[in-house]
């Protein structure tokens, strides 16, 4: 079972909101990543961490941010919430070294209205 | 970055046939994963492969690398109701990004 874990796993939240979805680690993984994905399709990279203090956007444009203060927590927020960030939200971590297998958290599907 | 691509999106296959599908790249990979989300779940990891022409089987599925590492095959042999779901490859560079994964159906 992956130590990697996502919270909320729903939300529904109004337009104009702030929110943060929290993702936390306890492998010590330093490579951290989110992507959004919508039921049945492909999964979009929006932001990657190689470590602390080290942040990316990934290719699909977003209007969140993230941060990596600690090695375990990378945390998505997004300022104003809109309709069309309804999707879900999967975070992902992986080691360094030979085996650099993903592990995926359980994912947090997000509605605005 | 390493882009990856699996066509077709979707197939539906009977009970008991095999199924094929490939990832390919326009560039030489490092290495190569495949993943399954099953409906309304999360990715999991199934496999990595990193030398060229690497073959490697789970039970009765089978991971192929292209000898040039610029595709990979993925089959799985009489197929089955729980072989369900969305099996994505991705070019394992640091960035971690993904094909569009095919979603397989299995009539019983």
């Amino acid at each position: 079972e992956a130590d990697i874990y996502q919270t909320p796993r729903y939300l529904v939240i109004g337009t104009g909101k702030k929110i943060t979805l929290e993702c936390s680690q306890t492998m010590g993984h330093d490579k951290m990543y989110w992507y959004q994905q919508d039921p049945g399709m492909e999964l979009h990279l929006i932001h990657y961490s190689y470590g602390v203090n080290s942040t990316e956007k990934g290719d699909l444009s977003s209007e969140s941010t993230v941060s990596r203060i600690r090695t375990e927590h990378f945390p998505l927020t997004l300022e104003s919430a809109r309709p069309s960030h309804t999707s879900q939200y999967l975070c992902a971590s992986r080691g360094t070294g030979r085996n650099t297998e993903a592990f995926f958290g359980q994912g947090t599907r997000l509605t605005v209205v | 970055g390493q882009q990856v691509m699996q066509i077709p999106q979707y197939q539906h296959v009977q009970e008991g046939e095999d199924f094929t599908t490939y990832c390919n790249s326009s560039t030489t990979l490092s290495n190569i994963q495949w993943y399954k989300q099953r409906p309304g779940g999360h990715p999991v990891f199934l496999i990595q492969l990193v030398k060229s022409g690497e073959v490697k089987k789970q039970k009765r599925l089978t991971f192929q690398f292209g000898e040039a590492k610029k595709n990979s095959s993925l089959h799985i042999t009489a197929t089955q109701t729980t072989d369900v779901g969305t099996y994505f490859c991705a070019g394992a560079n640091s960035k971690l990004t993904f094909g569009k994964g095919i979603t397989l159906s299995v009539r019983p």
